[in-house]
């Protein structure tokens, strides 16, 4: 079963626009991930945000957590064309020795 | 940055035969992961390995099996093919076990076809 879920699926924005994409889980958790995919190749890792933390920043990245609804958002300001991708939350549910990601947002930013 | 090689990089087979996915790591990193991805299911874990010798399974580990001989290679055995195996394979190493995190590094993937 999916521990995260993706908020919105997909998700197309003009360069210089903020996009934001949301993630659900099912169980209390350690830390929360974000990574990157672009097309035919493997993950890349963002940013991680652990349980006590409530916001954390990373260049153009902001990461939200919010551990009493269960959910993570991340928003990547002044979007690039460089930034298309597919992102990914994931969890480890408790158990740090394995990560469970959820169905991921495809982001397309028109130049 | 960890270095992290997965071969063959594309296969295509037949029902039935076997295969064996091989993947690499240049670091001496103690776990290492099998996923696979397909469409509108993210990556589902298959299986991992927390040392030489020592393997867990993952969401979706049934008609795969998996060995770890030495600390830098983790083989992944489809022992008798199935066209519902056709998918992109994902081996990833942890690289946060020393900050108690569950940091991985992918590496480029295997595109199985399985005809």
């Amino acid at each position: 079963s999916q521990q995260g879920e993706e908020d919105p699926q997909a998700l197309s924005i003009q360069e210089g626009e903020n996009a934001t994409m949301n993630c659900s889980y099912k169980t209390s958790i350690n830390n929360l991930q974000w990574y990157r995919q672009n097309s035919g190749r493997g993950l890349v890792h963002l940013i991680l945000i652990r349980s006590n933390e409530r916001e954390k920043h990373s260049g153009r990245l902001r990461v939200t957590l919010d551990t009493s609804k269960k959910s993570s958002s991340l928003l990547i300001t002044a979007s690039r064309a460089a930034d298309t991708a597919s992102y990914f939350c994931a969890t480890d549910a408790g158990n740090t020795d394995k990560l469970i990601f959820g169905t991921g947002t495809r982001l397309q930013v028109f130049p | 940055d960890a270095g992290i090689t997965q071969s063959p990089r594309h296969k295509v087979t037949e029902t039935g035969t076997p295969v064996t996915l091989r993947c690499h790591q240049t670091e001496n990193h103690r776990y290492m992961y099998w996923y696979r991805q397909d469409p509108g299911h993210g990556l589902r874990l298959i299986h991992y390995s927390y040392g030489v010798k020592d393997t867990d399974k993952g969401e979706v580990s049934d008609g795969y099996s998996v060995s770890r001989s030495k600390t830098e290679d983790f083989l992944l055995t489809l022992e008798s093919a199935t066209s519902s195996q056709t998918s992109v394979y994902f081996c990833a190493i942890r690289v946060g076990l020393a900050g108690g995190t569950n940091e991985q590094f992918f590496g480029p993937g295997t595109r199985l076809t399985v005809l």
